[in-house]
Parts: C-alpha cells; sequence; structure tokens
C-alpha cells in the first residue's frame, strides 16, 4: 500500500511543493511520479525515485529510498497544479497511491 | 513521438465482456510492453495486465481470472473483462512501459491513451 500526503495541499504559484509517499513495505529505489490534470493523460514525471523523465523540467525532483519518498516541485507554475500521484513497480502487482491535490491558494 | 488512441464502447451491462482497443501511430508495437490501467469515480489508479515484448501477459491478481490483453494487429493491443459489474466503472487506459531493461517490462508508464469512461449499468 502507497500512503500520499497531504491529501490536499494549498500553494501559491512561485512557492516550493512538498509532497510524500510512504510505501507499507520497503520498493527499494523503484518508485515513480504522475501529474494527472482532469480530462487528460497522466504524465511521467519521475522514475527510479530521482530520474526525471523526457522533457520534464528541473523544477521538479525526487528523492527517498526504501519505505518513505518525497518530490519536490522548486518554484511552482500554473501548469503545476492537479493531482500527483505515486506508483511503485518492486512488488507485485504496480500499485498507486491515492493522490494529492495540488490546488491554487 | 509515440500516440495512443483508445476506443471502445463506454455502457456496458452487467455480466458482459467489455472490450477496449488501443491504436499506437508513430510506432509499432514491438519492442515494447503495453498495459491497461484503469481510474474509478473518485479513486487512484488501478493497473489491469499488460502484454509484454515477448508476447506474454501479466495481470492484476485482483483481476485476473476476468482479464485478457491481446495483440491484434501490429499496431494494435486489446482488453477484454468478462463478467462486469458496476465495480468495473471507471475510466480506462492504456499505456506504455517506459523502456529501461533489454527484456524485463519497467512498468513504468510514459505514454498514455487519452482515457476512455466506461459505465456498468442496467
Amino acid at each position: 500500500v502507497l500512503t500520499q500526503s497531504p491529501v490536499t495541499l494549498s500553494l501559491s504559484p512561485g512557492e516550493r511543493a512538498t509532497l510524500s509517499c510512504r510505501a507499507g513495505h520497503s520498493v527499494d529505489k523503484y518508485l515513480a511520479w504522475y501529474h494527472h490534470k482532469p480530462g487528460q493523460a497522466p504524465r511521467l514525471l519521475i522514475y527510479n525515485t530521482s530520474t526525471r523523465a523526457t522533457a520534464i523540467p528541473a523544477r521538479f525532483s525526487g528523492s527517498g529510498s526504501g519505505t518513505d519518498f518525497t518530490l519536490t516541485i522548486s518554484g511552482l507554475e500554473p501548469e503545476d497544479f492537479g493531482v500527483y500521484y505515486c506508483q511503485q513497480r518492486s512488488n507485485w502487482p504496480p500499485t498507486f497511491g491515492q493522490g494529492t491535490k495540488l490546488e491554487i491558494k | 513521438q509515440v500516440q495512443l488512441q483508445q476506443w471502445g464502447a463506454g455502457l456496458w451491462r452487467p455480466s458482459e465482456t467489455l472490450s477496449l482497443t488501443c491504436g499506437v501511430s508513430g510506432g509499432t508495437l514491438s519492442n515494447y510492453s503495453w498495459s491497461w490501467l484503469r481510474q474509478p469515480p473518485g479513486k487512484g489508479l488501478e493497473w489491469i495486465g499488460e502484454i509484454t515484448q515477448t508476447g506474454s501477459t501479466n495481470y492484476n491478481p485482483s483481476l485476473k481470472s476476468r482479464v485478457t490483453v491481446s495483440v491484434e494487429t501490429s499496431n494494435q493491443f486489446s482488453l477484454k473483462v468478462t463478467s462486469v459489474t458496476a465495480a468495473d466503472t471507471a475510466v480506462y487506459y492504456c499505456a506504455r512501459d517506459l523502456k529501461l531493461w533489454l527484456r524485463t517490462p519497467s512498468r513504468y508508464f510514459d505514454s498514455w491513451g487519452q482515457g476512455t469512461l466506461v459505465t456498468v449499468s442496467s
């Protein structure tokens, strides 16, 4: 089970966002983050804890290992708001967290 | 750049077999693994199953007995879910596996279809 916190995060453009994902069992480094906006497909941001996917800006960074992981967005842009999901591929089957909604304050 | 376009009926009756297809443009299915995922209303994402680059299939144990993922053509793959109930109501997505290793799926998803809202109701 992946537990994300907070459930909702209200911030203003330009601020720093810190999102957490906790796993019930170790997932080693095998954790990803996705950004999902209503009516759109989810977008892969980070995989293997800290590797940015193709064309993902440097303001997105990931850290952690084992059971505790963090996604940090430095300097929020208007397009960054939406829901963020973590996903593990270490244990079977692949699973997602319930999401953190990042909303404009 | 690869694009995934999915299609299929949006309304299914209980006990029917749900069927969706995903077409890949800008590439073929070769050398990648392909998955189906879904998101029930108000809930998180759930991985359903995959067909790997070697043609093998793997499924979520929660759905395994009812799900089939198969290749239709060189650039189309499909999902079938038998005996659907209201609990299968969700937005369904097809997705491509991020290529990290030669033969093992990464089970991270770097390209997604637009999503299909599937409702199961009598």
